[in-house]
């Protein structure tokens, strides 16, 4: 069974552009989350779907983040625009459904100059 | 506001020796708790999990054990390989919030031939 497909895999941009990250789920899994890692620490909640619903975006800066999860499978995050600080790995994850064991994609480390 | 919390940001254990890795918890609302594996350039893997409910949980040469009253689990690994070297994370779940995860910073754990 494939795993959680992310692309790309590495992005480098400088700051004010804008840059989208993509990822595909496990099939037949109906939760998806993004991660935010920064060097050294653990990975952080962005926002999780249930389905088609963003159900928890509570920690995602709306200000310049954005994600979608058209039809309840793959699922994108942008940023527009990109800052210095946003220079970190973006991971996404699935699970069967809210609260199962979460499988992460390898994560797209993303530098902004 | 720390709410998982690994203290040792690095482990060096020689070969065939047991290796522990240490998580501590302030939430008494988490159920359960999660174990994840990260090699480089790899999103994390789930390794193995404790339900709040539990004190032990083995699996093959690694055992999670729970503290409840003192907000502390450990990771065990007997006996330490090689491809065992690797960041480790320790996660959090309150069922409450949705199954949201709470990472500690992680712990590199570098097994010596």
């Amino acid at each position: 069974e494939a795993g959680v497909v992310q692309s790309p895999r590495y992005k480098i941009i400088e700051k004010k552009q804008p840059v989208a990250f993509w990822c595909n789920p496990i099939s037949g899994h109906n939760t998806l989350y993004w991660y935010l890692q920064n060097l050294g620490q653990g990975p952080e909640l962005l926002i999780r779907y249930e389905n088609e619903e963003a159900v928890d975006d509570s920690q995602l800066p709306k200000d310049r983040f954005s994600a979608e999860r058209l039809k309840g499978v793959d699922s994108t995050l942008k940023i527009q625009p990109a800052e210095l600080g946003d220079s970190a790995v973006y991971l996404c994850a699935s699970s069967s459904n809210q609260g199962d064991t979460q499988y992460f994609g390898p994560g797209t480390r993303l530098t902004v100059l | 506001d720390q709410q998982v919390k690994q203290n040792s940001p690095s482990l060096s254990v020689q070969e065939g020796r047991i290796s522990i890795l240490n998580c501590d918890y302030t939430n008494s609302m988490f159920d359960y708790f999660l174990w994840y594996k990260k090699y480089p350039a790899e999103g994390p893997t789930f390794l193995i999990s404790i339900s709040s409910i539990k004190d032990k949980n083995e699996d093959g040469r690694f055992t999670v054990f729970l503290n409840k009253s003192a907000k502390h689990l450990s990771l065990h690994i007997v006996p330490s390989q090689p491809g065992d070297s690797a960041v480790y994370f320790c996660a959090a779940r309150n069922w409450g919030q949705g199954g949201k995860l709470i990472f500690g910073q992680g712990t590199e754990l570098s097994v010596k031939p």
